[in-house]
C-alpha cells in the first residue's frame, strides 16, 4: 500500500513570495490533515479535511494560508505572502476516518526555508 | 484543552541499555495517547497507541508504554537499546470524538555505542 505522498520535498523562497505544497493521501482515506512543524517543536495542526469539507481550521493563519481538497482526494496548501516565521516542515497526514482514536499516517514532509 | 509534556528534550543511552522516554498528559476527557517516531528527513511513524483497552501497550520495534491514570503518564520504554533507535520521539494526545491530535515538543534519543 502506497503511503502519503508530498511534493516538493524542499523549497527555498524569499519573503513575500508565494508557495504551494501538494499532498496525495493514502487511497481511500477520507480524512486529511496539514501540520506545521517548526524546528525543535512538535507538529501543530493547521487544517483538517473530511472528504472535501473543512472540519477544523482554527489554527490556520487565514490572512496568508489557504488550503483546498478538491474532489476529496489530493490537497494543496498555499502560503501567500510568505514570512520568515513560516520556515518549517509542512507535514501532510491522512486517516481512514474521523476520530480521536484513529491512527494518522504521515508523509515525508516539505521543508520550507523563507529568506 | 489537552496537552502533553515530554520531560527531557535529549536523552542518551548506551547500546543495550534500557530506554525510558517520559510523557505526562493533561486532558479533560478520557484520553487517547500515541507515541510517534521521526527519523531524520522523514515523516512521523506510529510506534503505539492507547485507546482505553489494555493499559500496557506493545508497539513496533520492541517498544511498549503503560497508561497510568493516577500519574497521568504514558512513558515509553524498550528493554535494550539498538543503534537504529536513534531518532526523535513524540508523545501525542487526543480525545473521544474529533479531538485534534496535540503533540509534545519531542525527545531526541541518542544511542552511545
Amino acid at each position: 500500500e502506497a503511503g502519503v505522498a508530498q511534493s516538493p520535498r524542499y523549497k527555498i523562497i524569499e519573503k513575500r513570495q508565494s508557495v504551494a505544497f501538494w499532498c496525495n493521501p493514502i487511497s481511500g482515506h477520507a480524512t486529511l490533515y496539514w501540520y506545521q512543524q517548526i524546528l525543535g517543536q512538535g507538529p501543530k495542526l493547521l487544517i483538517q479535511f473530511q472528504n472535501n469539507g473543512v472540519v477544523d481550521d482554527s489554527q490556520l493563519p487565514k490572512d496568508r494560508f489557504s488550503a483546498e481538497r478538491l474532489k476529496g482526494v489530493d490537497s494543496t496548501l498555499k502560503i501567500q505572502p510568505a514570512k520568515l516565521e513560516d520556515s518549517a516542515v509542512y507535514l501532510c497526514a491522512s486517516s481512514s476516518e474521523v476520530g480521536g482514536w484513529e491512527t494518522q499516517y504521515f508523509g515525508p514532509g516539505t521543508r520550507l526555508l523563507v529568506l | 484543552a489537552q496537552s502533553v509534556t515530554q520531560l527531557g528534550s535529549h536523552v542518551s543511552v548506551s547500546e543495550g541499555a534500557l530506554v525510558l522516554l517520559r510523557c505526562n498528559y493533561s486532558s479533560s476527557v478520557p484520553p487517547y495517547l500515541f507515541w510517534y517516531v521521526q527519523y531524520p528527513n522523514q515523516g512521523l511513524q506510529l510506534l503505539l497507541k492507547y485507546t482505553s483497552a489494555a493499559t500496557l501497550v506493545k508497539g513496533i520495534n520492541g517498544f511498549e508504554a503503560e497508561f497510568k491514570k493516577s500519574e497521568t503518564s504514558f512513558h515509553l520504554t524498550k528493554p535494550s537499546a539498538h543503534m537504529s533507535d536513534a531518532a526523535e520521539y513524540f508523545c501525542a494526545v487526543s480525545g473521544f470524538g474529533n479531538e485534534k491530535l496535540t503533540f509534545g515538543t519531542g525527545t531526541r534519543l541518542t544511542i552511545i555505542p
